[in-house]
């Protein structure tokens, strides 16, 4: 089974400072891995997707994560947040060929970015 | 159009109640979702269609009742509901559910209010 883990609950910022959202996974067998980030009353946007090749993956709004295999991490990043960045971030994993897609999720962490 | 819309997108409603909230999608997508979210929380998968077909019922309770009339809409039949069953509704669509990378197009959500 895939487990995924956001140590982080709430990442407080100032405006214009960098960031780094932490996701690590547990799993016995290849897996894809997403980024969805969800805005105050609002459904899951797709930020970026690791399916294959390239580790460092980019994404919309200027963000980026790195897969690191060895590590099982995949956090995101973004060299300088804006106040619109404030926001849900869920990290979510799903079996590479496995017989369903189920999305395993993580527990959330809320990017919360100051003037 | 990569768009997942639903309807209503707020819905109030008593405990003796009938209400049904919709999703629609026209990426040709094979498999639709619904998910429960309450505040703070990831998403909680409640029911899979797969080819216009339930494929996942998370054990839910029977006052939620899904309906998959064709493969681009889905429903979900609400009645007898309970102050706990209020959250945010969100229905999502994927290519397929044994098939792809699994990853999900979100709407919006129906944030649901049960008096």
């Amino acid at each position: 089974a895939q487990s995924v883990t956001q140590l982080d609950s709430q990442v407080p910022v100032f405006e214009e400072a960098p960031v780094e959202l932490r996701c690590n996974y547990s799993s016995s067998v290849s897996v894809y891995l997403f980024w969805y980030v969800q805005y105050p009353n609002q459904g899951l946007q797709l930020l970026l997707k690791y399916l294959s090749g390239s580790t460092l993956v980019k994404g919309i709004n200027g963000f980026e994560a790195e897969f690191n295999k060895s590590q099982t991490s995949f956090h995101l990043r973004k060299p300088s947040v804006h106040i619109s960045d404030t926001a849900e971030y869920f990290c979510a994993v799903s079996r590479y060929g496995g017989a369903t897609n189920k999305l395993i999720f993580g527990t959330g962490t809320l990017l919360a970015v100051q003037p | 159009d990569t768009e997942v819309t639903q309807t209503p997108k707020h819905l109030v409603m008593g405990m003796t109640n009938k209400k049904s909230l919709k999703c629609e999608q026209h990426m040709g997508h094979r498999a639709m979702y619904w998910y429960k979210q309450k505040a703070k929380k990831p998403p909680e998968l409640m029911f899979v269609y797969s080819y216009e077909k339930l494929s996942i019922n998370e054990s839910v309770p029977s006052r939620f009742s899904p309906e998959c009339p064709n493969s681009s809409l889905l429903n979900l039949h609400l009645h007898a509901l309970q102050p706990e069953d209020s959250a945010l509704y969100l229905c999502a669509s994927s290519q397929g559910w044994a098939s792809g990378s699994g990853e999900q197009f979100f709407g919006p959500g129906t944030r649901l209010t049960v008096l």
